[in-house]
């Protein structure tokens, strides 16, 4: 256990319908970062969050939003999905900006097929 | 351009032999950093090692060494001693300390390990 947390683990939506993916970051980490998993697409960057505030913006469709909440928890929503938004999504925590590796740990995903 | 590049989609390996994983990277900051993750078939993401571009000495981690040739721009992961839980997908990563600390990754490269 990465001490990451992602739900759900797996979900199953039809196009045009719309999903929240939600993590829960390790304890003491301020920042949040969401990655996309795909075949063709390799790992893409989307978004990154610390401390509540949007801290860059990486390959992020204008359908996709995500936020940070005061709890630190993070959720990315995804609407009006198409087949092509079917991927593995990851959620990675990191400590508060510090000299040093500053490690992602990573959390198992949130495998998102769209039908 | 590509940022990481992994030139090797797959490389096979027997088990109790070492094995080299290349990765190239390229950057115009001067200070950045490199790490390498392991991606089993459970889908996790597991960090393994850390270089940063001020380390005078290559990282280690138990069986993992990180090969950096910092005139070259690469760094290389070497496993010693190969194990059947290595089979796996490896990914390099870059961040760059000027701008956001998120992780630019590599394609990977798969590694099967036999007996």
């Amino acid at each position: 256990d990465s001490g990451v947390t992602q739900t759900p683990k797996h979900l199953i939506t039809a196009t045009g319908q719309r999903v929240t993916l939600r993590c829960s970051p390790r304890s003491g980490d301020l920042s949040v970062y969401w990655y996309q998993q795909s075949l063709d697409q390799g790992l893409q960057f989307l978004i990154q969050y610390y401390n509540g505030e949007e801290r860059a913006k990486g390959n992020i469709l204008e359908r996709f939003s995500a936020q940070q909440f005061p709890d630190l928890h993070s959720e990315l929503n995804l609407s009006s999905l198409e087949l092509g938004d079917s991927a593995l999504y990851f959620c990675a925590s990191s400590p508060p900006m510090s000299s040093g590796a500053n490690v992602l740990t990573f959390g198992a995903g949130s495998r998102l097929t769209v039908l | 351009a590509q940022k990481i590049t992994q030139t090797q989609p797959g490389m096979f390996v027997q088990e109790k032999e070492a094995v080299t994983l290349d990765c190239t990277y390229d950057t115009s900051d001067p200070s950045y950093g490199l790490f390498w993750y392991k991606q089993p078939s459970s889908g996790e993401m597991i960090f393994l090692i850390y270089q940063g571009s001020y380390d005078q000495q290559n990282a280690t981690e138990g069986r993992y060494s990180l090969n950096f040739q910092k005139a070259r721009k690469s760094a290389n992961l070497v496993i010693s001693a190969s194990q059947l839980g290595d089979s796996a997908m490896y990914f390099c990563a870059m961040r760059e300390n000027s701008g956001y600390s998120t992780l630019t990754f590599g394609k990977g490269t798969m590694l099967l390990v036999s007996p």
